[in-house]
Formats: C-alpha cells, structure tokens, sequence
C-alpha cells in the first residue's frame, strides 16, 4: 500500500496570505495525484489532478507541483471561502493523505 | 449535471449487514469506473471499493476485503455496497464517487451507516 503523508496538519494563516501544503508519497507515483478540498458538512471536492492540472471552475489562485514523491499545493492569496480541510490522493492505488486543515490565523 | 445520490444508510448491529445503493445520473454511467469512499466524521477519507466500467474486475481495501462486496446494475444507473460482519469501525459517512480516468471527479452527498448495538 501507498501512504500518503500531509504536513503540516493545522495551518493557521491569515486572509490574503499565501498557504503552502505538503504531500508525500511512501514511493514513486509520478504524477498520479489530486488535491481535494473539503468543508463541514459537504463532499470533498476536487481542485487538482496529475499533480498540476486545476478541474474545471477552480481559481487560478490553486496550483499544484511536484512528481514521484513530493508534492505541494499552494494557494496564492487566501480566500474566507478557501478555509477547509484539503486532502492529497494517489490514484494508482487510491490511498488519501490525512489531510491538512487550513484555519484562519 | 452530475448526480450521486447515496441511501441505505441505517443504525445496525455489530455482525449485521446492509446494502448501500447509488443513484447515479447526468453522465454516461457505464463509461466510468466507480467508488466507494468512507469518512468517519470529523475524521479523514478511506478509500473503500471500486469497480470497472464493465462490472467485471473489482478492488477493496483490505479493511474491507472478503466482507465488502461492491457491485453496479448499468441497466439501472445504479452502484451498490453490499456490507457484511459490519463491526463498529464500520461506521463512517459512505460516498459514492466516480471516477474521471483517475482522480475522483464527481462525490454524492453520502449516507451514514452507524454500527451499534
């Protein structure tokens, strides 16, 4: 099994600043990877797939880099709508990180 | 528009069983891949399950595995989760989710299976 590992957990920042969030794939994936955002009480939603592409009708302030094991999103200039819980995936066995929850500073 | 909408979610006992169902429309059903994916709430997602366009090759998640079975009805536009020797850590938010080729494009609502006695 792929482990997906987060960091950091909890990111505390403030609207309008940048967020970086990490991912780390347990072996090579190449770039088999989404991000997904979540928030209470809703479904996950996807924001990025093959590590870099954003799905349709995402801002282009969310990006995502990296290939093999190491990936990153970031989002340029948070958002009120932004704060949630964002999930890594690897897509070639399925396995989701444990999330980073990214919370107003 | 695409719509997933999940039911069957009840309390049952320890070592009892349930059917999950999913009422999928608005995309050509038997085209894709589906999934199931759990979440404990307030917890994180856990892949479950997963069948092919055709309902023919299937994968679980070892949690699951020889208890779990997942099946579709492409006549009907419809997934299913069969659950057996549900345990208590069987209890999660259920969703149905579709599959773009790879990452998971589209997450019904979900439907919540406690498991208690």
């Amino acid at each position: 099994e792929i482990v997906m590992t987060q960091s950091p957990v909890t990111l505390s920042v403030s609207p309008g600043e940048r967020a970086t969030l990490s991912c780390r794939a347990s072996q090579s994936i190449s770039t088999n990877l989404a991000w997904y955002q979540q928030k209470p009480g809703q479904a996950p939603r996807l924001l990025i797939y093959a590590a870099s592409t954003r799905a349709t009708g995402i801002p282009a302030r969310f990006s995502g880099s990296g290939s093999g094991t190491e990936f990153t999103l970031t989002i340029s200039s948070l958002q009120s709508e932004d704060f949630a819980v964002y999930y890594c995936q690897q897509y070639k066995n399925w396995t989701f990180g444990q999330g980073t929850k990214v919370e107003i500073k | 528009e695409v719509q997933l909408v999940e039911s069957g979610g009840v309390v049952v006992q320890p070592g009892g069983s349930l059917r999950l169902s999913c009422a999928a429309s608005g995309f050509v059903f038997d085209d894709y891949t589906m999934h199931w994916v759990r979440q404990v709430p307030g917890k994180g997602l856990e892949w479950v399950a997963l069948i092919d366009w055709g309902g023919i090759s299937t994968y679980y998640a070892d949690s699951v595995k020889g208890r779990f079975t997942i099946s579709r009805d492409n006549s009907r536009n419809s997934l299913y989760l069969q659950m057996n020797s549900l345990t208590t850590e069987d209890t999660a938010l259920y969703y149905c989710v579709k599959d773009d080729y790879g990452p998971f494009d589209h997450w019904g609502q979900g439907t919540l299976v406690t498991v208690s006695s």
